[in-house]
């Protein structure tokens, strides 16, 4: 396996406002993706998160509102923009370690929008 | 796309049975299954993987089970334990961890002492 980051672990943020999520592996990696777990619910697909180029998103999610940057292979940073109470939620990165085909997760943004 | 339902959503056993979690999924196409364990406030951990060219994989006390004509595969536990209390999700993909992966709604196994 691999160690997976995320920063920050936890935040309390006001609407209005935006949020940047990064994630860090220490391997090399093929995929990035980053998920939506609602309290208590299952995990969503928010992107692809591509090296160098935009992201790939979910139907339901755009880039105006969740912008992904991926400058390298091992770095990804997702952004929640504009936030307001319903983007309250667990934000989730992975990862698909170059040498297996598996993926792991990050430990997750618990995030809460006032 | 892929949907992916799982059952039960709630399931309890005494300890030392055996719990047994189901999955159907829709996208014939889907050729990778994994199996995650997610303990309150932690993330998902993988805890065993099938490919469409196996039909069984077992590990220690975990097994899981894929039928390709059906569309289904489950996820066998025998000889429970109290720490195997846990939300357990499956998902699949189409191309193994390569691709996005989608994921049932998940089962709450509580195991009884």
């Amino acid at each position: 396996s691999a160690v997976i980051s995320q920063k920050p672990s936890r935040d309390i943020c006001q609407r209005g406002t935006s949020l940047t999520i990064q994630c860090q592996v220490d391997s090399q990696v093929t995929m990035m993706f980053w998920y939506r777990q609602q309290p208590g619910q299952s995990l969503t697909l928010i992107a692809t998160a591509n090296q160098g180029s935009e992201a790939t998103y979910e139907s339901g999610f755009v880039i105006d509102k969740f912008p992904i940057s991926r400058p390298n292979l091992t770095f990804s940073t997702l952004t929640v923009s504009n936030m307001s109470p319903e983007d309250s939620s667990i934000y989730l990165c992975s990862a698909t370690l170059a040498v297996q085909e598996t993926q792991y997760f990050g430990p997750g943004t618990r995030l809460l929008v006032l | 796309g892929e949907n992916v339902e799982q059952h039960p959503s709630t399931l309890s056993v005494q300890e030392g049975d055996s719990a047994v979690i189901k999955c159907t999924y829709s996208d014939s196409a889907s050729n990778y299954f994994p199996w995650y364990k997610q303990e309150l406030g932690k993330r998902p951990q993988l805890i065993i993987d099938i490919r469409s060219n196996v039909g069984e994989k077992k590990d220690q006390r975990i097994a899981v089970t894929l039928n390709k004509t059906a569309k289904h595969f489950s996820l066998h536990i025998t000889e429970t334990q109290p720490e195997d209390s846990a939300v357990y999700f499956c998902a699949a993909s189409k191309g193994f961890g390569n691709e996005k992966l989608t994921f049932g709604t998940g089962t709450r196994l509580t195991i009884i002492p």
